[in-house]
């Protein structure tokens, strides 16, 4: 079975601030996906990032970065300087290479930016 | 391009009732997704399709639930006597051949359903 978990539920930052959510994942396949979706307020998830569990390469895009260390099962993500437009929920999710591609979510977290 | 779209966008109906939803997902795109989503929670897997086959049902998809996917472009989604337990937003993606994986999937605005 596949398991995400996201510790944090809320987190509220102040504009400028720097956020990290952290996600830690369980599975038995050797080959995996891991994403990172935002859900705003409008409730339409987004598509952020897909990483192959053979690429442990940290990426950044913008104001996002992302921390994955397959020793520690951890797919951590980073809003450097937040904006208030960055205000969401954030769901990590992992899914097989193979088969279905269902996606496992963790429950998400809550991100407020305060002006 | 043109994401994906579901209707209706909210449905409020009476416990006993009979609801379809409808799902448009990415043109070319072969598979779709249905998604259940409740307050404070991650998506959960209900089902998918390869083109026209439903290639997987989860086990939270009672008998009441059925879905379709008729040639293999929109699907449809169905709850027969609907109770108050159905409430929740439901989310349809799709995604596309990727080499001999799948692309990652994209998700359209969901239809939030309450049961009263």
């Amino acid at each position: 079975a596949q398991k995400v978990t996201q510790a944090q539920t809320e987190i509220s930052v102040v504009e400028k601030e720097d956020v990290t959510l952290d996600c830690v994942y369980e599975t038995r396949d050797t080959t995996y996906y891991l994403f990172w979706y935002k859900q705003p307020p409008s409730g339409e998830l987004v598509f952020l990032i897909r990483r192959n569990s053979f690429d442990e390469q940290n990426e950044i895009s913008g104001r996002y970065s992302w921390n994955f260390q397959k020793s520690t099962s951890s797919f951590n993500f980073t809003i450097t300087a937040s904006q208030v437009v960055d205000s969401a929920v954030y769901f990590c999710a992992l899914s097989g290479q193979y088969g279905n591609n269902r996606l496992a979510f963790g429950k998400g977290n809550q991100v407020v930016v305060i002006p | 391009d043109t994401g994906v779209s579901q209707d209706p966008r909210h449905k409020i109906t009476k416990r006993g009732q009979n609801v379809t939803f409808r799902c448009d997902p990415i043109s070319e795109h072969n598979r779709l997704y249905w998604y259940r989503q409740t307050l404070g929670q991650g998506p959960e897997f209900l089902t998918y399709f390869q083109n026209e086959a439903q290639l997987e049902k989860s086990r939270l998809l009672s008998d009441r639930f059925s879905a379709e996917r008729p040639k293999g472009s929109f699907s449809t989604l169905e709850i027969q006597r609907t109770e108050q337990g159905d409430s929740a937003m439901y989310l349809c993606a799709s995604s596309a051949r990727a080499g001999t994986g799948w692309n990652e999937q994209y998700f359209g605005p969901g239809t939030r359903l309450t049961v009263t």
